[in-house]
């Protein structure tokens, strides 16, 4: 069966230092891969997704991942954090079922960052 | 533009009593999901619509809880005789279009459900 893991509950990090979650997938074939962010009392916004090509993704407020077939592994990474990423990150796939995706969600990681 | 709005933010209801979720997905949104966020879990799968059809309601706990999208684009959540384990947030997303590449799902804010 398909499923995500996010080794890492909760990670502190100081502000300017650099970022980097991780996400592991089990999936029989080539996923979709998205990281959402959410911030208290909000939705899930997506900060990247990739499904073909260049394994390395950009997103937006900074942030990139990187797609490793071998490691079975979507990391999430940001140079330099500021105190406003501070939120929870979902990794997920997508396995495109019937022509839609239902996104199966890791658990989360709690991102804390010190001034 | 407006995105997806979800009401109420919040709902205590006392155990058995039924209550309805509503989502507004983005106008012109065909596709709209369901899905159940437990305390510290990510978010679980519930139901999935394509217009007023729904394709898929295989993440639904119960025959409890019940979905529908009647005119292609508000959707209703309904859980009859609440239990303790359905307190949860429940969140709407939509996406433009079913399609072959990873569309993006746009998440409304989330309902708080709370059942004493």
């Amino acid at each position: 069966a398909q499923s995500v893991t996010q080794p890492d509950i909760h990670i502190t990090v100081s502000e300017g230092a650099s970022l980097e979650l991780r996400c592991n997938y089990s999936y029989g074939a080539t996923p979709y891969l998205f990281w959402y962010v959410q911030s208290p009392g909000q939705g899930l916004q997506l900060l990247l997704k990739y499904f073909s090509g260049d394994t390395l993704v950009q997103g937006i407020k900074g942030f990139e991942a990187e797609f490793k077939r071998s490691q079975s592994s979507f990391n999430l990474r940001k140079p330099s954090v500021h105190w406003s990423d501070a939120a929870e990150y979902f990794c997920a796939v997508g396995p495109l079922s019937g022509g839609y995706n239902k996104l199966i969600f890791g658990a989360g990681t709690r991102l804390a960052v010190h001034p | 533009g407006a995105g997806v709005s979800q009401s109420p933010r919040y709902k205590v209801a006392k155990r058995g009593q039924d209550v309805a979720l509503r989502c507004d997905p983005i106008s012109g949104h065909v596709s709209l999901f369901w899905y159940q966020q437990a305390l510290g879990q990510g978010p679980e799968f519930l139901t999935y619509f394509q217009n007023e059809a729904q394709l898929d309601k295989s993440g639904l706990p119960s025959d409890r809880f019940f979905a529908e999208r009647p005119e292609g684009s508000v959707s209703t959540l309904k859980i009859q005789r609440t239990q303790q384990e359905d307190s949860a947030v429940y969140l709407c997303a939509s996406s433009f279009n079913r399609g072959r590449e990873a569309e993006t799902q746009y998440f409304g804010p989330g309902t708080r459900l709370l059942v004493l």
